[in-house]
């Protein structure tokens, strides 16, 4: 079964700082999808990024980028240029190649990342 | 925009009771799930749903059924409430295919007393 971990329950970055989330997964699968999702309090989740496996091209959207090490099984999002906004529950997903089944995400424990002045 | 849309925010029930959570998409998506969110266990999942009928367990069924009459609804019951079932229960959808993102509701808080 695939296993994701976040070793990180809390990290604090100053505003305008860079901090980098870990994650780290566990698949016997060659192919698959990596997601970062952000929970603002009291907000829908949203999806941050994704990367592909078969891409070795590390995924980044603005501020956000990710370290992709496929044999280390490691996925670590960056946040460049933190704001206040970006202060949330941060979770790391896992999902298989495919439909059906394979839609189903399995998630990491979460990172909660408080942004401070 | 895709919206997923659940039928309470917060919901307060008492133990025995049957409780039913609703949601509901408006992208014609194929895949629906439920996720329970607790602190330190990350989002888990109940179960999910391919199609209109079609189900299937996810990682912690027990205690829970669902319904998916309608492709835009899918429905999770608790047959008979129990104070361990107190958590945030997450909705979300997904288009099929090519589909890579699951789109989240805004979540209902239960509390079981």
């Amino acid at each position: 079964a695939q296993t994701v971990t976040q070793s990180q329950p809390e990290m604090s970055v100053q505003e305008a700082e860079t901090v980098t989330l870990s994650c780290t997964y566990d698949t016997s699968e060659s192919d698959y999808y990596l997601f970062w999702y952000k929970q603002p309090p009291s907000r829908q989740m949203i999806l941050v990024i994704r990367q592909e496996a078969y891409k070795q091209q590390n995924a980044t959207e603005n501020r956000f980028s990710v370290n992709f090490q496929k044999a280390a099984k490691s996925f670590s999002l960056k946040i460049s240029d933190s704001q206040l906004g970006d202060a949330a529950m941060y979770f790391c997903a896992y999902r298989r190649i495919g439909t059906g089944t394979a839609s189903k995400l399995t998630f990491g424990t979460g990172t909660r990342l408080q942004v401070t002045l | 925009d895709v919206k997923v849309t659940q039928s309470s925010r917060y919901l307060v029930k008492r133990t025995g009771e049957k409780v039913f959570l609703e949601c509901v998409q408006d992208m014609d998506h194929e895949n629906m799930f439920w996720y329970r969110q607790d602190p330190g266990l990350g989002l888990r999942l109940i179960y999910f749903s391919y199609d209109v009928k079609m189900k299937e367990k996810g990682d912690i069924p027990e205690g829970y059924s669902v319904s998916r009459e309608k492709k835009e609804r899918f429905s999770l019951i608790l047959e008979s409430a129990s104070t361990n079932q107190t958590s945030m229960y997450l909705c979300a959808s997904k288009g099929d295919m090519i589909s890579y993102e699951q789109y989240f509701g805004p979540g209902t808080r239960l509390t079981v007393t």
